[in-house]
């Protein structure tokens, strides 16, 4: 069974950082490309980024240059690194399976910007 | 970026009676291999995104039958034959031919 599930979200000031993880369990990791998505409180479904099974990396304008995706393939894990937060960031974060078909989401972490 | 237009934005139906949601991109969304990298989406109440169909029309495993995907090019469709209960939901459309990734505004269907 595919398995996603992510942590590290919270309460963080505006101008701070944190770095959300994704476990994934019941395929091979490093055979897929990964992505994060976001979904602000009562709004639609938002990409944020994506890391290809071939290396490319690929970001959200929002986003650009304060966020950071990465993988560990031995550890089946994804990560993003989040820098420089605006309230306008909080959101549900999701951790998703898929380069052209997102096919399977995790539960979400909630990241909540705000002083 | 792909800009991905759903309409309606808010559905209400009655149960047994059939929807639709229309889906129509700014660009085409043919890829160089020939595919439409058209997903849909089905977000319960409190839940994660589910996916229903890829590639337009390719049904997920466990969707029921009573929904159906069509489409081509930049104007797509989902339908539900007969909505029930369990439809109640907010569904979205994104596009995976093109990045960034888009997604629709999602449609809102309540009975």
């Amino acid at each position: 069974e595919v398995q996603l599930v992510e942590s590290g979200g919270g309460l963080v000031k505006p101008g701070g950082s944190l770095r959300l993880s994704c476990v994934a369990s019941g395929f091979a990791f490093s055979s897929y490309s990964m992505n994060w998505a976001r979904q602000a409180p009562g709004k639609g479904l938002e990409w944020v980024s994506s890391f290809t099974t071939g290396g490319y990396i690929y970001y959200a304008d929002s986003v650009k240059g304060r966020f950071t995706i990465s993988r560990d393939n031995a550890m089946n894990s994804l990560y993003l690194q989040m820098n420089s937060l605006r309230a306008e960031d909080t959101a549900v974060y999701y951790c998703v399976r898929g380069h052209y078909n997102h096919d399977y989401w995790g539960q979400g972490t909630l990241v909540t910007v705000s002083s | 970026d792909v800009v991905m237009t759903q309409s309606p934005l808010s559905l209400p139906v009655t149960l047994g009676q059939p929807a639709s949601i229309s889906c129509r991109s700014s660009q085409s969304l043919v890829y160089s291999d020939g595919n439409t990298y058209l997903n849909w989406f089905q977000q319960r109440p409190g839940q994660s995104p589910r996916r229903l169909f890829y590639k337009v029309s390719n049904r997920d495993s466990g969707v029921p039958d009573r929904f159906s995907g069509s489409g081509s090019g930049t104007d797509f469709t989902l339908k539900i034959s007969r909505v029930e209960a369990e439809d109640v939901g907010v569904y979205y459309c994104m596009q995976g031919s093109l990045w960034p990734r888009t997604f629709g505004q999602g449609t809102k269907l309540e009975i």
